[in-house]
C-alpha cells in the first residue's frame, strides 16, 4: 500500500490477555517508531527501530510491553497481560532514513481492556 | 536526550485572528522542526516544516520561525478558521550518522470559534 497501515484498526481485549498490534512501514523507510495516545492527551513514545541498529526502547513503560522488527518489514507491538491502563491508541510511524524527513503514521489501533 | 516542550495546551481564538503556538527543545544538535497537525479522530500529519539553516518558512495561511541562539520554534496559523480547529505538535530531531529519532512535544489543542 501507499501508506503505512495498522492491523487491527480496533481490539478489545479482557484484563489479563496478550495483545499483538500490527505495523506495516511504506516500503523503503527505515527507521519506525511506536506511540501511545491516550484519549485527549499527546503522543507518548514507546519504541524507535533504524535499520539494524539496535531499538530505542526507551519509551517502553513496563516489562509487559515489547515490540519486534524484523529488518526494514513489518513491526509487531506485543503487550502481556493487559491492563485497563493500557487502553489507549497506539500509533507507528515511519520514515526515510535522513537527516530530517518527514514521519508518516498509520491510522492507529485503538486498544480497549475491559 | 532531547526534550521538547510545547506551549500552550489548549488555546481558543476568534475565527479570522492568529494563533501561536510556541516550542522549546534542548539539544543544539537538533536541526529539524516539523509540525504536525491532528484532527479528531485522525492520524497526525505533516502540514510544515522547518531546517535549521532557515530562520522563517511560510506556506499560505501557515508560518514557522525558528530562532537557534534560544532554542525555540513557532508556529503562525493567520487568518483562523474552523478548519483549522485541530490539535497541533511541533517536534525536533537530528541528523547524526543517519540516526534522527524524532521527539514531539505535548501538543496544543487549538479551538477555532466560528
Amino acid at each position: 500500500g501507499a501508506g503505512v497501515s495498522q492491523s487491527p484498526s480496533n481490539k478489545v481485549t479482557e484484563k489479563g490477555k496478550d495483545v499483538e498490534l500490527r505495523c506495516d512501514p511504506i516500503s523503503g523507510h527505515t527507521a519506525l517508531y511506536w506511540y501511545r495516545q491516550r484519549l485527549g492527551q499527546g503522543l507518548e513514545f514507546l519504541i524507535y527501530f533504524q535499520g539494524n541498529s539496535a531499538p530505542d526502547k526507551s519509551g517502553l513503560p513496563s516489562d509487559r510491553f515489547s515490540a519486534e522488527r524484523t529488518g526494514e518489514s513489518v513491526s509487531t507491538l506485543t503487550i502481556q497481560r493487559t491492563q485497563q491502563e493500557d487502553s489507549a491508541v497506539y500509533l507507528c510511524a515511519s520514515s526515510l532514513v535522513a537527516a530530517g524527513t518527514e514521519a508518516f503514521f498509520g491510522q492507529g489501533t485503538r486498544l480497549t481492556v475491559v | 536526550g532531547e526534550n521538547v516542550e510545547q506551549h500552550p495546551s489548549t488555546l481558543s481564538v476568534q475565527e479570522g485572528d492568529s494563533a501561536v503556538i510556541k516550542c522549546t527543545y534542548s539539544d543544539s544538535a537538533s536541526n529539524y522542526f516539523p509540525w504536525y497537525k491532528q484532527e479528531l479522530g485522525k492520524r497526525p500529519q505533516l502540514i510544515i516544516d522547518i531546517r535549521s539553516n532557515v530562520g522563517e518558512k511560510k506556506d499560505q495561511r501557515i508560518a514557522v520561525t525558528l530562532n537557534k541562539t534560544a532554542k525555540h520554534f513557532s508556529l503562525h496559523i493567520t487568518e483562523t478558521q474552523p478548519e483549522d480547529s485541530a490539535v497541533y505538535f511541533c517536534a525536533a530531531s537530528k541528523g547524526s550518522g543517519g540516526y534522527q529519532k524524532v521527539t514531539f512535544g505535548t501538543g496544543t489543542k487549538l479551538q477555532v470559534i466560528p
